[in-house]
């Protein structure tokens, strides 16, 4: 049980184009997911919050209309970035909380996004 | 803000035993991952302390000083499979704060 996945996992895209990541809990239903993005051999960097229903909470110096962060359904948060630039290529990565008070999360695969 | 420090690289060879550290600074503590992480995979859970002292998992033990702000992740009887990174995290107020990894490489 608590498998994420992410959709597509490699994109390749041209700058100033808009580009959009998916996030599934394939069986769990998650109030809230989390949004990271991981640079070559360093750690997982907290974007932000996905709260079903609600705005995402962005963590400080993540631009939130460069990262749009939408959570429609209790078991689907997208990311997408818009007007791409080379500087946004990175590895980005989801992860869902299985509930309210729970602390562990479970994580996607990951998305590699290069922009050219 | 969150501060969390664990060393860059490790080293060892095959069945001996390693301990990776980790020191943290946060507000909000409520409890202390530990996560595997093989290149261009996501990280997978190995272990959670939210009280004091050791937790062990099979090959792999945990330890938790809260007074410390001081955790360390054992591995024991160490495979060649076991070369990964491994991310130390602080949970805070909900969220995960990630330490940089520590690349541990298994030698025969």
């Amino acid at each position: 049980g608590a498998v994420v996945s992410q959709h597509p996992s490699r994109v390749i895209c041209k700058s100033g184009t808009s580009v959009k990541i998916e996030c599934r809990s394939l069986d769990f239903q998650a109030t809230t997911m989390f949004w990271y993005r991981q640079f070559p051999k360093k750690s997982l960097m907290l974007m932000a919050t996905s709260n079903e229903g609600s705005k995402a909470t962005y963590e400080q110096g993540v631009e939130k209309d460069k990262f749009l962060i939408n959570h429609a359904s209790l078991t689907l948060s997208t990311l997408t970035v818009t007007s791409a630039h080379p500087e946004d290529s990175s590895f980005y990565i989801c992860s869902a909380r299985v509930g309210a008070g729970v602390n562990e999360q479970f994580f996607g695969p990951g998305t590699r996004l290069t922009v050219l | 803000g969150q501060n969390i420090d664990q060393p860059t690289e490790m080293t060892a060879t095959e069945g001996a035993i390693v301990q990776i550290n980790c020191t943290y600074q946060t507000s909000g503590f409520n409890g202390l991952f530990w996560y595997q992480q093989h290149a261009g995979e996501a990280p997978t859970f190995l272990s959670y302390n939210v009280l004091d002292g050791l937790e062990e998992k099979g090959r792999f033990s945990s330890f938790l000083s809260r007074s410390k702000g001081y955790s360390y992740l054992l591995l024991k009887e160490l495979q060649m499979k076991d070369s990964a990174s491994y991310l130390c995290a602080a949970g805070s107020l909900g969220r995960l704060y990630f330490g940089r990894g520590t690349q541990l490489t298994v030698w025969p």
